[in-house]
């Protein structure tokens, strides 16, 4: 099984709500990343979570607020989003080092949540 | 620092008509090289891959080559069908580093196969 899932695929939310997106893989990979892609642009990396702790954040503004709850689940947690916010919202996931892999080993990638702030 | 350079397009072709995306990279270290494919509403899926120096990866009729004295990972594919229509990204990750470096995409290259 090498599937990526991610909930919901449509989220359309006021720059007053609190939401949140979820990603879940069952490879037992144990990275996860979260990454945020424009229309016509590629994915740009927000966060790396490595043995379920944050190793990267690209400066991603705290209105976003990671979350790895256990090695399978991956969330994202948005609040006070601003229309810009809106993208696709990719989860991925590889083998960690100390997996037999390197950084360098392929990433799978989930669908994506199509996010819309109005 | 590393970068990955590829045609943008949107590049439109005719069904069964061979199809080249050139990819040329930039590296400090010793990269593993990625295309990954998006099609319409849809996420990332790895097309193809490889790590060393001419290693050919293939994958549904695609294929492409590492050329360490090129610096290029150039997509081709003999014969296109409408569903090959999708964005292409050429991507490089550093095997070297022991520590995370992010994965380089290239600006992706839009194709459009029309019957």
């Amino acid at each position: 099984d090498t599937e990526v899932t991610q909930t919901p695929k449509h989220l359309v939310m006021g720059m007053t709500n609190k939401k949140s997106l979820k990603c879940e893989q069952h490879m037992g990979h144990r990275a996860m990343y979260w990454y945020k892609q424009k229309a016509k642009k590629p994915p740009e990396l927000m966060f790396v979570y490595s043995y379920e702790k944050l190793s990267i954040n690209e400066s991603v503004p705290s209105r976003f607020s990671p979350e790895c709850p256990n090695s399978s689940l991956l969330n994202l947690h948005l609040h006070a989003l601003q229309p810009e916010d809106s993208a696709l919202y990719l989860c991925a996931s590889s083998p960690a080092p100390g997996q037999g892999a390197t950084w360098a080993d392929t990433q799978y990638f989930g669908p994506g949540t199509r996010l819309t702030v109005l | 620092g590393d970068s990955v350079t590829q045609m943008e397009g949107p590049v439109t072709l005719s069904e069964e008509a061979c199809l080249t995306i050139n990819c040329t990279y930039t590296a400090t270290g010793y990269p593993s090289l990625f295309w990954y494919v998006q099609y319409p509403g849809e996420g990332l899926q790895l097309l193809l891959k490889a790590t060393k120096a001419d290693d050919k990866g293939s994958n549904k009729g695609f294929e492409a080559t590492y050329r360490k004295e090129t610096t290029s990972f150039h997509l081709e594919k003999g014969s296109v069908q409408v569903s090959d229509s999708a964005v292409y990204f050429c991507a490089l990750s550093d095997q070297v580093k022991t520590s995370y470096d992010k994965v380089i995409f290239g600006p992706g290259t839009s194709l459009s196969v029309i019957p």
